[in-house]
């Protein structure tokens, strides 16, 4: 089983629609982010926590929102979908432990398409 | 402003030969830098990264990286090719005084192994 667990792998939804993309982990670390990724621009941060009582915004939070319901569970959500929030969505984790020199777990991704 | 560059958005090798993956940065302190890759349908796998110390770091799968500060770069390399090398790899980095914790992002580059 994948350490970094991401649902749904794949989702089609139309504009206007709440959606929301679950990302659960055993690899126990504090420490989760949500990335958005979009061809020919890399890896966007939206938002990440460091442990449950702990979230920040990152770079394009606009149109997202987030829950971090236990410390193994980050879930990503769209309030009101639009197209231009048709992307690949990774889940990743990190070991507090390492600091800002450790590297990042990823989950599989969860490909949104907004029609 | 922080940023990474990779000029290449694909770069073709044939199996056996040596291959190079560039990766440029611009950062305002000394650097965290990393390779993570990206194999179809899949999340993103830390390779490798430099925190400190050897300028000539060796990663995952055979893969290194060499540091060279007075270019600003992080040239990601192998000696020698395999088809199954074929991949999208990302470079990334941290400025440790203004980071945030945050990596920035390359847009990738598509590595294409021929047989």
């Amino acid at each position: 089983d994948a350490d970094v667990t991401q649902t749904p792998r794949n989702r089609i939804t139309k504009t206007g629609k709440r959606i929301m993309l679950e990302c659960s982990q055993t690899k126990g670390h504090d420490r989760m982010y949500w990335y958005r990724q979009d061809p020919g621009l890399g890896l966007r941060l939206i938002y990440y926590s460091f442990d449950v009582k702990d979230i920040n915004k990152g770079e394009i939070s606009d149109g997202y929102s987030v829950s971090r319901q236990a410390q193994a569970k980050f879930s990503l959500s769209l309030e009101s979908a639009i197209p231009n929030q048709t992307a690949l969505y990774f889940c990743a984790t990190s070991d507090p432990r390492t600091g800002d020199t450790g590297e990042l777990f990823f989950g599989e991704g969860s490909r949104l398409t907004v029609l | 402003a922080q940023s990474v560059a990779q000029p290449e958005d694909q770069v073709n090798v044939a199996e056996g030969n040596p291959l190079t993956v560039k990766c440029t940065y611009s950062v305002s302190g000394n650097p965290y830098l990393f390779w993570y890759v990206q194999y179809p349908n899949r999340g993103l796998q830390f390779l490798l990264k430099y925190i400190t110390g050897d300028n000539l770091v060796k990663g995952s799968y055979g893969f290194e990286a060499e540091f060279n500060k007075s270019q600003t770069s992080f040239h990601l390399k192998k000696p020698s090719a395999l088809v199954s090398d074929s991949a999208l790899y990302f470079c990334a980095v941290r400025d440790k005084p203004d980071s945030n914790y945050q990596l920035i992002w390359g847009a990738g580059t598509k590595l294409i192994i021929k047989p």
